[in-house]
């Protein structure tokens, strides 16, 4: 299993540029989530999916938005990038029911918007 | 949701035990104590959660005092793999629907060799 897997590791923008972050799990998860977390600071939620065709906002979904057609595939679109997305980006998933609802992480992003 | 108090830091020599509080004053009866570490910028990893009894596992034990507004994990032989920084995270487990997780500033713990 490779678990959660994100592309691209690094990127860099410029203003006013759009990227999409990809996101893939192959747990069978049908819980999937992404955070931000900018630096010297905790995570922040911006969305998160609980199936195929279904997703909601978290803390801070201003400026991003995601799809989720598959249930291994949870794309993060920016739109019109601003330096106040530079941060890195997590994406994680989880079961469902029961049990710890321990959500395991990808190896993140790292954006830079200049 | 209830806050976490952590010390923004802590030091332990390797191989000693590792104790790291934190204070969730105003957890509420359905809220579970879960504790997440991330070394060095890589993506968070679970290590334990808790409702009110003790839990050991292959990585750490968590101790909830009986009043649960605090709890302590415990790294029991700390080695230098172990430096990071941990976040105590306290949230009710959905019995539907996904778990929306709260990361506050953690504890960095430094391993000294």
């Amino acid at each position: 299993n490779a678990g959660v897997t994100q592309t691209p590791k690094f990127r860099i923008l410029k203003i006013g540029q759009s990227m999409t972050l990809q996101c893939t799990q192959d747990m069978n998860h049908n819980y999937m989530y992404w955070y931000r977390q900018d630096p010297g600071m905790g995570l922040k939620l911006i969305y998160y999916s609980v199936g195929a065709g279904i997703t909601d906002k978290g803390e801070v979904p201003n400026g991003y938005n995601v799809s989720r057609s598959t249930t291994e595939d949870f794309p993060l679109r920016l739109e019109l990038a601003a330096p106040s997305q530079t941060s890195v980006y997590f994406c994680a998933s989880s079961s469902t029911g029961g049990g710890s609802n321990e959500q395991f992480f990808g190896p993140g992003t790292r954006l830079t918007v200049l | 949701d209830a806050k976490t108090t952590q010390p923004p830091s802590m030091d332990c020599a390797e191989g000693r035990a590792a104790n790291l509080p934190c204070n969730h004053s105003t957890i509420s009866g359905n809220e579970y104590v879960y504790w997440y570490r991330q070394i060095h910028s890589q993506g968070p990893q679970y290590i334990i959660h808790g409702l009110k009894n003790n839990e050991t596992n292959e990585m750490a034990s968590l101790i909830i005092t009986e009043d649960r507004k605090s709890s302590t994990l415990i790294l029991p032989h700390a080695t230098l793999r172990d430096t990071a920084v941990y976040y105590c995270i306290v949230r009710a487990l959905p019995p539907q629907g996904a778990q929306k997780l709260v990361f506050g500033q953690g504890t960095r713990l430094t391993i000294n060799p």
